[in-house]
């Protein structure tokens, strides 16, 4: 089945510094990343929608100068967390989707996150 | 805006079965999930249903959709320690799996012996 990784899994940063967090898809290319993030016992909550080659569309209350994103390949996008504060701390985690098959509906795969904390 | 609710504890048995609850609150929803995640891992999609269905079993699961009560629920047969995880049903309005999709803040399932 389709992969994606994450990298790093995990990262501990110092306050006011930037983090790149990486979303590759392995074996397929996606057309459409997706980033969200998980504070620790709540849902998972879409911070933006990435499309190749295009600029990533941001959810409502995420501050695209903080969190930029950018979709540079049909198998990798990038989170960067620009100045990075203690409240930014949290698990990220992408998905990706490669169908351009309308009723594929099972071909949005996760990565396993990144857990970033910032001190 | 769109909403999805689930309860966020449930305890069974080993052996019992699990019955997972969710409601959702957009009518244009196309598609609904159950996600697995187990700790500190990343999600895997369990199963999915599509909105003109009632009822989908795959091996040990079973979703039963209510459209009319916008009631979503996810039945583990035999439950097993490996279940252990949280669940999460979602739904997404599109046509396609590069549409958005919003989560429920999860059901953590314990297992008990």
């Amino acid at each position: 089945g389709a992969v994606v990784s994450q990298h790093p899994s995990r990262v501990i940063c110092k306050s006011g510094t930037s983090v790149k967090i990486e979303c590759r898809s392995l074996d397929f290319q996606a057309t459409t990343m997706f980033w969200y993030r998980q504070f620790p016992k709540q849902s998972l909550m879409l911070m933006a929608t990435s499309n190749e080659g295009s600029k990533a569309t941001y959810e409502q209350g995420v501050e695209k100068d903080k969190f930029l994103i950018n979709h540079a390949s049909l198998t990798l996008s990038t989170l960067t967390v620009t100045s990075a504060h203690p409240e930014d701390s949290s698990f990220y985690i992408c998905s990706a989707t490669l169908s351009t098959n309308p009723w594929d509906t099972d071909t949005q795969y996760f990565g396993p996150g990144t857990r970033l904390t910032v001190l | 805006g769109e909403d999805v609710e689930q309860s966020l504890f449930l305890s069974v048995r080993e052996g019992d079965s699990s019955v997972i609850n969710c409601t959702y609150t957009d009518s244009s929803s196309t598609y609904l999930y159950w996600y697995k995640q187990e700790p500190g891992a990343g999600l895997q999609l369990l199963t999915y249903i599509f909105s003109n269905m009632d009822m989908k079993q795959d091996q040990r699961l079973t979703v039963l959709l209510n459209k009319k009560d916008k009631h979503l629920s996810l039945r583990i047969a035999d439950t097993q320690t490996g279940d252990s995880a949280i669940y999460f049903c979602a739904e997404g309005s599109g046509y396609s799996s590069a549409s958005k999709i919003i989560f429920g803040s999860g059901t953590r399932l314990s297992i008990r012996p």
